[in-house]
């Protein structure tokens, strides 16, 4: 049973450019939440997909966007990036009381 | 002030000790209480979950919250070299992954 799977584990982007990363939960795991974990940091909630929709969002500009699809994949999308976006995004799927984290794409932005 | 207060460490321990790591938090609404591993470049781990005030053992580790205090612990019993890692407490009004807020994690260091 594969656990929670993100693509790609690193990159590097341009200051201004755009960026999609990408999800795939837990097998049986219908809710998707994003994180973003600055070095040193504790992981800072983005938003929750639930059945496609947003649910819940946290303190983030609305470059910050999303979607998950159909079979509960989900997509993170950063629009006209900035320095201070470089972190660790992560994935946390649950399908009940727990959540479980993927590795993490690691985004710099240059 | 945070949320959730944890303080970075790091703690460093000789192996075999029993090492305590806590939070306070100020949000009385918090319900579920969670405390995750995590390892250098890699994603969280989750070790415990619990929810309201009281006790959970797993193997070597036990979880303590205290809603009257606003205090949560976690006890690593005859530590070991592969716990070496950074330990976040994380915390959320409902369960089910909603949105949790995590403390900013204790670098552990286990010394064989």
């Amino acid at each position: 049973d594969a656990g929670v799977t993100q693509s790609p584990t690193h990159l590097i982007k341009t200051r201004g450019q755009q960026v999609t990363l990408r999800c795939s939960p837990k097998s049986g795991h219908d809710t998707v939440s994003w994180y973003q974990q600055a070095l040193g940091q504790g992981p800072q909630f983005i938003f929750q997909y639930y059945e496609e929709e947003e649910r819940q969002r946290g303190n983030f500009p609305d470059r910050f966007s999303g979607h998950q699809f159909p079979n509960y994949s989900s997509e993170l999308n950063v629009n006209a990036l900035l320095l201070g976006d470089s972190a660790l995004y992560l994935c946390a799927s649950s399908g009940g009381t727990e959540a479980f984290f993927g590795q993490g794409t690691r985004l710099t932005v240059v | 002030q945070k949320e959730v207060e944890q303080d970075p460490g790091p703690l460093s321990v000789p192996e075999g000790a029993i090492v305590s790591l806590n939070c306070t938090y100020s949000n009385s609404a918090f319900q579920y209480f969670m405390w995750y591993r995590q390892y250098s470049r890699k994603g969280p781990e989750l070790l415990m979950y619990t929810y309201s005030s009281g006790n959970k053992e797993d193997g070597r580790f036990t979880a303590q919250v205290d809603k009257s205090s606003k205090y949560i612990s976690l006890f690593i019993r005859d530590s070991q070299p592969s716990d070496s890692a950074t330990y976040l407490c994380a915390m959320s009004e409902i369960g089910g992954g909603f949105k949790t807020i995590f403390g900013a994690g204790t670098r552990l260091f286990v010394k064989a």
